[in-house]
């Protein structure tokens, strides 16, 4: 099973801040890597696949990069309904497909 | 648009029927998965049928205990749960695959429609 290790586990920031999440797969997952949102009390949205794709109406401060074992998602310019949990999710070794713990985005 | 139902209060050992019924899109296309999320916890994939119910998979920690099965003809997919354990409560989700189409269609495991979740709670 390939396991999603995401860090940093809880991140303060402020709004107009750029920020970097990580994500690090403990075998290749080559580019078939993907990045969800969720708000408290919402379902994960889809913002980002195969590592550096945005899917369809995320807006473009949210980037994804990486490919391998080492991926980020990049937001450029935090806007206040950005503060959510982030998952990343490897489909390239599967089954299982496999999520990170997540990362939390909390306002400092 | 996928709608799932069936979550309720249930004692270990326990049996359930999750439902999710699919609407807007070309339901037989698609691979369809089921994911769970403990209360406070990350997500967990549990399960997928392929979209033309030939071909399954379950994770270790249900293998054995869950089902999954679908209806094309109702756009509908089950997930049958024996033998339930409180470390099965949480929400369940239906999720679709990705699909993509140029000279010809194929799917990846990225998740872009999902639902708003169903209930399950296992406890004495």
């Amino acid at each position: 099973e390939t396991v999603l290790t995401q860090f940093p586990a809880t991140l303060s920031v402020s709004p107009g801040e750029r920020v970097t999440l990580s994500c690090w797969a403990s075998q290749s997952v080559g580019s078939d890597l993907a990045w969800y949102q969720q708000k408290p009390g919402r379902a994960p949205r889809l913002l980002i696949y195969g590592a550096s794709n945005r899917a369809t109406g995320v807006p473009v401060r949210f980037s994804g990069s990486g490919s391998g074992t080492d991926f980020s998602l990049t937001i450029s310019s935090l806007q206040s309904e950005d503060f959510a949990v982030y998952y990343c999710q490897q489909y390239n070794n599967w089954p299982p497909v496999t999520f990170g713990q997540g990362t939390r985005l909390e306002i400092k | 648009q996928l709608v799932e139902s069936g979550g309720v209060a249930v004692q270990p050992g326990g049996s359930l029927r999750l439902s999710c019924a699919a609407s807007v899109f070309k339901f037989e296309d698609y691979d369809i998965h089921w994911v769970r999320q403990a209360p406070g916890k990350g997500l967990e994939w549990v399960s997928v049928i392929s979209w033309d119910h030939t071909t399954t998979f379950y994770a270790d920690s249900v293998w054995g205990r869950f089902t999954i099965s679908r209806d094309n003809t109702e756009a509908s997919v089950f997930l049958h749960m024996n033998n339930l354990t409180p470390e099965d409560t949480g929400l369940y989700y239906c999720v679709r695959n990705q699909r993509f189409c140029s000279k010809r269609c194929y799917q990846k495991n990225a998740f872009d429609i999902w639902g708003q979740g169903t209930m399950v709670t296992v406890s004495s």
